[in-house]
């Protein structure tokens, strides 16, 4: 199966730690996208690449998250000094790039729950 | 920013009935996505629909894009147990990163 790929599944860590995600996109795609969900909300947006280029990165993005996508291949989030209110779901969606006409079509992984204590 | 508003936030319905939610946006979408989620799991995607007007089959699920371009709806025929989950539509404004709504949670009672 070539789906979206997302690594670890699940991540405990304590406050103040740094965390990082990773996301291998279906190959073929160039769009990523990263995603949080907490319950009861649909997916809320983060930030998205187009192959290596960060196009855009929500303005209630804290500094202290920071996404990659070296080589336009897999991509990974970071998060510096956790706190407890970044305890949510990390979902990770990529999707083909413009002119495709199914731009729009966003495939997600499994995410990656992250639980801060 | 873009919200994207659905009804209902849920229903609890009886197996083998019929199921209807709609998705309501302030501005003009050219594209309209329907996924469903299920507990610990990413959105799956179910219909893409991209022409106002159109109306898309994917088994008993049909979804319609609204013909003002700012509204979806979603219906599940004869549902069974696995339609348990909750229900999204997205859409891309300005043909840029998904926006989506806060969900339908649906349940079946047997």
């Amino acid at each position: 199966d070539t789906g979206v790929s997302q690594d670890p599944r699940h991540k405990i860590t304590k406050r103040g730690q740094n965390v990082t995600f990773r996301c291998d996109p279906i190959s073929e795609h160039n769009r990523l996208y990263w995603y949080r969900q907490t319950l009861g909300q649909g997916p809320e947006f983060l930030t998205y690449f187009q192959n290596e280029a960060q196009l855009e990165k929500s303005r209630l993005l804290s500094d202290r998250f920071s996404a990659e996508r070296p080589k336009g291949s897999f991509s990974t989030l970071e998060i510096q000094r956790t706190e407890q209110g970044d305890s949510a779901m990390y979902l990770c969606a990529s999707s083909l790039g413009v002119g495709t006409g199914r731009i729009a079509e966003a495939f997600f992984g499994q995410g990656t729950r992250l639980t801060v204590v | 920013g873009q919200q994207l508003n659905q009804s209902p936030q849920s229903m609890f319905i009886q197996e083998g009935e019929d199921v209807s939610m709609n998705c309501t946006s302030s501005s003009i979408f050219n594209t309209w996505l329907w996924y469903k989620q299920d507990p610990g799991e990413g959105p799956v995607l179910l219909i893409a629909l991209y022409k106002a007007g159109e109306l898309t089959s994917n088994g008993r699920l049909t979804a319609q894009f609204g013909i003002t371009r700012k509204d979806s709806f979603l219906n599940i025929s004869a549902s069974i147990p696995s339609d348990v989950g909750i229900y999204f539509c997205a859409g891309p404004p300005f043909n840029q990163k998904l926006v989506f709504g806060q969900g339908t949670r649906l349940t079946i009672n047997p």
